[in-house]
């Protein structure tokens, strides 16, 4: 089983939609745990860190359920911009510093 | 800048050369990856430095990949014999802990022909 598993998609919607991704990881002592955003032959860069009690940021919410082992990401009112790729990372475990990065989830917003 | 800085931005290279990747970290991050990515896949891990030593080198794949970070700061890739399957983007990143988030540098695109 892989360390970190995400849909690879694509999703596609129309703007203004609203639609959530999930993540799902094996390791129980997984640590820290974000999401990142990753556009066509550019780098990762971060989306925002999840934490336990959950969080927000404009349009976008991430959640953590710990017992499932899962984080998802919603976004509501899609717009074209966020058209992108976002990857699932976490840190291994307490005694490592390694980040794994799930696959990524394809995100198309059309008109 | 204030970024993560990796040269050069391209490489192509003949199977069987050497290369090195460099990467410059943001400054004063002590934690530095490396991964490479695949087309459609997410980025694979390679190695992780805490400051001057290597403090998880399990994703390198084989001996011909070696990484050095010898102050702490800087830290070069480096691939012998390379083989055409090397071809990927390998991206650097840094951080100034952890479990804190990393910043990525915008790659190298190796190409082996």
């Amino acid at each position: 089983r892989k360390e970190v598993e995400q849909d690879p998609g694509p999703f596609n919607v129309p703007e203004g939609a609203t639609v959530a991704f999930n993540c799902t990881y094996s390791n129980s002592a997984s640590q820290s745990f974000f999401w990142y955003r990753q556009d066509c032959r550019k780098e990762p860069k971060l989306l925002m860190s999840v934490y336990s009690s959950g969080n927000e940021d404009g349009r976008f919410t991430a959640q953590l359920n710990r017992a499932s082992q899962y984080i998802s990401l919603l976004i509501r009112d899609s717009k074209l911009s966020d058209s992108a790729t976002y990857l699932c990372v976490l840190h291994g475990s307490s005694n490592t510093g390694k980040l794994i990065f799930g696959q990524g989830t394809t995100l198309q917003v059309k008109p | 800048g204030a970024g993560v800085s990796q040269t050069p931005s391209n490489k192509v290279t003949e199977k069987g050369k050497y290369v090195e990747l460099r990467c410059d970290p943001i400054s004063g991050h002590t934690a530095l990856y490396w991964y490479r990515q695949s087309l459609g896949q997410g980025p694979e891990f390679l190695i992780y430095f805490q400051g001057t030593g290597a403090a998880d080198d399990s994703g390198l794949p084989n001996d011909r990949f070696f990484a050095v970070r010898p102050e702490g700061s800087v830290s070069t890739l480096k691939i012998q014999r390379t083989e055409r399957g090397d071809s990927a983007v390998y991206l650097c990143a840094s951080s100034p802990g952890t479990p804190r988030e990393a910043f990525f540098g915008q790659g190298t695109r190796l190409t082996v022909v």
